[in-house]
């Protein structure tokens, strides 16, 4: 059974101060994804990473891929106000016959502070 | 607005009750996917349909059924509710069975009481 686990669950930061989340997973999968949750509010997607390596930036948002280690991380450089929001990581496995699913980290709730 | 529209928003019924939950998916998608997001179970894969039939099943109770339609819209149907049954509920459209992407629709809450 795939496994997706994020950490930290809470973090608590300071505006201007660099961090990163972490997301392991247990099997492998064939794409990571990140999402932004608003409370209250629907999925937003950030980032799909497809293979080994992968980097991808927007803003102050930045996330990787390494498939070896079965590991991605959401990097915040300089965080804002606006940043706090629960972020969730996900990994898609699929088949041409068996469908699609995702499976989701039980998401990290950033809280900047100014 | 992601183009995937769900009704109703919000929805409080009774115990024991059957409530109907509405998706229509991005033009396009074919590919419509259930998920439940609980405070207890966080956000769990229900079921994937494309175009009409049933793809993929996840942790879908018994009392709980889907369908997808001709027009591609579909419909969750819980029976038999239970308090442990209030969540948000999304759904999500992709183009094709093998997704390059999930758009996520605004979700129900559902409140049992």
């Amino acid at each position: 059974e795939l496994k997706v686990e994020q950490n930290p669950l809470f973090l608590s930061m300071q505006e201007g101060k660099n961090y990163t989340i972490y997301c392991n997973y247990s099997t492998t999968s064939d794409r990571l994804y990140w999402y932004r949750q608003d409370p209250g509010k629907s999925l937003e997607s950030l980032f799909v990473l497809l293979s080994n390596g992968a980097v991808k930036q927007e803003g102050r948002l930045m996330a990787s891929l390494d498939t070896k280690a079965r590991l991605s991380t959401l990097h915040i450089t300089a965080a804002v106000h606006d940043l706090s929001a629960t972020y969730f990581c996900a990994v898609d496995r699929y088949g041409e016959t068996s469908g699609s699913r995702l499976t989701f980290g039980e998401g990290t709730q950033l809280t900047v502070n100014p | 607005d992601s183009g995937v529209t769900q009704t109703p928003k919000h929805l409080i019924t009774a115990t024991g009750q059957r409530v109907t939950l509405r998706c229509s998916p991005r033009s396009g998608d074919l590919s419509v996917y259930w998920y439940q997001q609980s405070l207890d179970q966080g956000l769990q894969f229900l079921i994937h349909y494309y175009n009409g039939e049933e793809r993929a099943k996840g942790n879908i109770l018994e009392r709980f059924s889907a369908q997808q339609f001709p027009d591609l819209h579909s419909e969750l149907n819980l029976s038999s509710l239970e308090l442990g049954d209030s969540a948000l509920y999304f759904c999500a459209s992709s183009p094709r069975s093998l997704p390059s992407g999930y758009t996520f629709g605004s979700g129900t809450r559902l409140t049992v009481v």
